[in-house]
């Protein structure tokens, strides 16, 4: 099956300063990859998608300026927090659909946690 | 704002009995219907899946019924077991929205 990689799968920071999440597909070019926020015992919630050479679609309520998505080639997708607060602290899953593929399916990275200091 | 409303919020099961999952939604504009499984610090996985033409799917233990009516999809896992212990959404996809269902934590029970 489709595997997608998250780097790191977790990391600590301090307050205002920047972090990178990685997120890629790994045997399959994806045209399009989510990123979700999942705090504990909560549901995952859409953030933004991107298409591969376009700019980000942010939902509602989502800072585009903060939460940065870059998705520049067909198998990697990032997501930079910038000035990062203790409020940002969460589980961050990416996930990729297959645009080889007749398919809504998407598959899912195993998540990076977030903990801010 | 497109609802889906999932339930049990928790659901604790024997083992060997049936593990039933709701989500009703709102939309009938969908084009793709999962159930994905969540264990603790893990991304979600797809468990089982259907289209919108099809009322019915089985994949070994686990089966997903679509009432179109009722504007509901369920999972069932039959012969449940301990290893089923985990947390389970639903995600309503059509062309221009995306949203998980709540989550079920379900236990089986030994």
């Amino acid at each position: 099956g489709a595997v997608v990689s998250q780097h790191p799968s977790w990391v600590i920071c301090k307050s205002g300063t920047s972090v990178k999440i990685e997120c890629r597909s790994l045997d399959f070019q994806a045209t399009t990859m989510f990123w979700y926020r999942q705090f504990p015992k909560q549901s995952l919630m859409l953030m933004a998608t991107s298409n591969e050479g376009s700019k980000a679609t942010y939902e509602q309520g989502v800072e585009k300026d903060k939460f940065l998505i870059n998705h520049a080639s067909l198998t990697l997708s990032t997501l930079t927090v910038t000035s990062a607060h203790p409020e940002d602290s969460s589980f961050y899953i990416c996930s990729a659909r297959d645009g080889s593929a007749d398919s809504n399916e998407q598959f899912f990275g195993p998540g990076t946690r977030l903990t801010v200091l | 704002q497109q609802q889906v409303k999932q339930s049990p919020q928790s659901l604790i099961v024997q083992k060997g009995g049936i593990s039933i999952i709701n989500c009703a939604y709102e939309n009938t504009a969908f084009d793709y219907f999962p159930w994905y499984q969540q264990f603790p610090g893990k991304g979600p996985a797809l468990l089982i899946a259907i289209r919108p033409d099809v009322s019915e799917k089985k994949e070994g233990r686990f089966t997903i019924s679509f009432n179109k009516s009722a504007k509901q999809f369920s999972l069932h896992i039959m012969d449940s077991q301990p290893g089923d212990s985990a947390t389970y959404f639903c995600l309503y996809s059509s062309a221009s929205k995306i949203i998980f269902g709540s989550g079920t934590r379900l236990s089986i029970r030994p």
